[in-house]
């Protein structure tokens, strides 16, 4: 089956820029979508990427990489509310997501 | 504003207990979705349905069953919970199928004691 790989876990300082790095299986690839998750709260959408390269968004960017099966969102100026859970999901040839774990943002001023 | 309503947001059952979490959404959307989440754990997909026609995951297991009679509402149905079955259920919504990105409801914490 595919495999998201994302790290579990990364800390940063309020203010600075922090890069989430996934990589997902290339096979049957049909899309890359990052959401955030608070805590006990559910999903919510944050980028999409079917294309190669860089699509900002305000203070979050998203990038791909197809040839590679990798992808990062990139996060500036850090703020204490984007302390989350940042999850990584493919979409596959059937219009499935296929979700990674998440990575665990901890922010500290 | 339109959205994705999920009831009731924390439920408790027993051991066995059938329990039924719904779903209602105000996006006009042809598919949804129903997840199972544990904590730290990725998004289990459950069932989908494009319209009325309903899809089933290979590896759900028999004990979850699902209804979606119109467009606006779904529900789950867990006849006969076990403590493995505590987690959270996030229903979703989208335009398409997979073509867009999945609205989530507030999700329902299901408690199994």
């Amino acid at each position: 089956g595919q495999n998201i790989d994302q790290p579990t876990e990364m800390t940063a300082t309020e203010g600075a820029i922090v890069q989430i790095n996934c990589t997902y299986q290339t096979s049957g690839f049909n899309g890359l979508f990052w959401y955030q998750q608070h805590a006990g709260e559910a999903p919510t959408f944050l980028s999409y990427n079917v294309l190669d390269g860089l699509e900002e968004k305000g203070r979050f960017s998203s990038f791909l990489s197809r040839s590679k099966g990798y992808s990062y969102l990139l996060l500036k100026e850090l703020q204490m509310k984007d302390s989350a859970s940042y999850l990584c999901a493919e979409r596959d040839s059937n219009y499935q997501l296929i979700w990674g774990a998440g990575t665990k943002l901890i922010i500290k001023p | 504003d339109a959205m994705v309503i999920q009831n009731p947001r924390y439920q408790v059952t027993q051991f066995g207990k059938p329990v039924t979490l719904s779903c209602s959404q105000t996006l006009n959307h042809n598919v949804m979705y129903w997840y199972q989440q544990k904590s730290s754990q990725a998004p289990k997909l459950l069932f989908h349905y494009y319209d009325k026609d309903f899809n089933n995951e290979a590896d759900t297991p028999d004990n979850f069953q699902s209804r979606r009679p119109n467009t606006s509402f779904c529900f789950l149905d867990i006849r006969s919970p076990g403590l493995g079955d505590a987690a959270m259920y996030l229903c979703a919504t989208s335009r398409r199928d997979g073509a867009y990105e999945q609205y989530f409801g507030p999700g329902t914490r299901l408690t199994v004691t």
